[in-house]
């Protein structure tokens, strides 16, 4: 089954806007916890990605919110971009595991 | 860009031939993964490598075989490819492996099963 649950789907947001992604997983044994950026004919790149010993981790315009109780993270993008415009996977592993588990994607379009 | 080569990028194949599809780095990462990408239903780990010849299974690696004779080739075969195994195939690397490093994909080899 999806251990993480990534919502919406799909995304119009205004340039200059947030664009708002979240997710939520049941695993408590999870503690590494990153997004991914996919451009049209391209492989998924790792864009930012957070541990549960924080609550927050920022870089640049981009934003992880992790909530630790109610087991969900989330990923904002502030003043977005036409640039912006991808599918975007979270994902969750655990230490002692090898797999990446990720979301099925939110597809973001930012009309100029 | 990380050094990862996919081949083919594309093909198109009927039911019931073997399809082998390759991933070659110049990284000389030690882990390497095969995912599959499908609409609804993100990516989903096939098999990965932990070393030369040191493989196991992911989530959906019913249908699929992988090999690694060396550290720089990774194999996915489709001993008999099926129409619902038509999807895009991304390889990824990673140095550390423990999921908590960064992973690499390659670009996919987008397979077509007719």
């Amino acid at each position: 089954q999806q251990q993480v649950k990534q919502s919406p789907q799909s995304l119009i947001v205004q340039k200059g806007g947030i664009s708002i992604i979240n997710c939520a997983y049941e695993n408590t044994a999870f503690d590494y916890f990153p997004w991914y950026q996919q451009f049209p004919g391209k492989g998924p790149a790792l864009l930012i990605a957070i541990r549960p010993d924080v609550s927050e981790k920022k870089e640049g315009r981009f934003t992880i919110s992790f909530n630790k109780s109610a087991k969900q993270f989330s990923l904002h993008i502030m003043d977005s971009q036409p640039g912006d415009s991808a599918t975007y996977f979270c994902a969750a592993s655990k230490d002692s595991g090898y797999a990446l588990n990720f979301g099925k994607g939110t597809s973001l379009l930012v009309t100029p | 860009d990380a050094g990862i080569t996919q081949s083919p990028r594309h093909k198109v194949t009927e039911t019931g031939t073997p399809v082998t599809l390759r991933c070659h780095q110049t990284e000389n990462h030690r882990y390497m993964y095969w995912y599959r990408q499908d609409p609804g239903h993100g990516l989903r780990l096939i098999h990965y490598s932990y070393g030369v010849k040191d493989t196991d299974k992911g989530e959906v690696s019913d249908g699929y075989s992988v090999s690694r004779s060396k550290t720089e080739d990774f194999l996915l075969t489709l001993e008999s490819a099926t129409s619902s195994q038509t999807s895009v195939y991304f390889c990824a690397i990673s140095e550390s492996g423990r999921n908590t490093g960064e992973l690499f994909f390659g670009e996919g080899s987008r397979l077509t099963v007719l």
